[in-house]
């Protein structure tokens, strides 16, 4: 079956330091692979979303970046973090074939920057 | 571009009642529609789906019948219990690059013994 790693699960970090969220699918190939953000009391933003290996396409302009360097692995980074830039961080993924398949989201990652 | 809009919360019930969360879409073809529920503190979980008009998703108690004449995808449960107490998000999906869901702004639900 299918799992989907999301660490670490909790963060406090200062304004202005690196981040690096890290995510991984097991089980399946070739995932579409998502990161969205949940503001606290509020809906998700899709952030990033890629198809493939090195394919990355960002959603809305921001502080935060995006990598995939393996087929199952997706990366969420900031050089310099924002106090805006807290929230609830959730990886997802889904199967490429067919335009009706769910995702499937990790446990989530919540930052809290000082 | 597409979006969907569902009621605004908190719903605060009363365990055994009867529970509805509204939920319309605007799309530009011809979607899936999902909803998704999240525990406190938790990641998002599928919790039906409906990927056709007139199809009805289920699931634990709840459903959901996609209307495409009001572009409706309203969450019903008869009868809830404390452990459903969560937040509801309605979303769909359209057959463009990647399955991007686009998402509800989410309905916290909160059921009292």
């Amino acid at each position: 079956s299918q799992t989907i790693h999301q660490w670490p699960a909790t963060l406090v970090q200062p304004v202005g330091s690196p981040l690096s969220l890290e995510c991984t699918v097991e089980g399946t190939s070739n995932p579409n692979l998502y990161w969205y953000r949940q503001a606290a009391g509020r809906g998700l933003q899709l952030l990033f979303y890629s198809v493939g290996i090195g394919q990355i396409s960002s959603e809305v302009p921001q502080n935060l970046s995006a990598s995939r360097p393996q087929d199952r692995q997706f990366i969420l980074s900031s050089k310099k973090l924002l106090l805006s830039d807290s929230g609830f961080y959730l990886c997802a993924w889904t199967s490429n074939l067919g335009s009706n398949q769910p995702q499937h989201f990790g446990d989530g990652t919540r930052l809290s920057i000082l | 571009g597409d979006s969907v809009t569902q009621m605004e919360g908190p719903v605060t019930l009363s365990e055994e009642a009867f529970l509805t969360i509204n939920c319309t879409y605007t799309a530009t073809g011809y979607p899936s529609l999902f909803w998704y529920v999240q525990y406190p503190g938790e990641g998002l979980q599928l919790l039906l789906k409906a990927t056709k008009a007139d199809d009805k998703g289920s699931n634990k108690g709840f459903e959901a019948t996609y209307r495409k004449e009001t572009t409706s995808f309203h969450l019903e449960k008869g009868s809830v219990q404390v452990s459903d107490s969560a937040v509801y998000f309605c979303a769909l999906s359209e057959k463009a690059a990647g399955n991007k869901l686009t998402f509800g702004g989410g309905t916290r639900v909160l059921v009292k013994p």
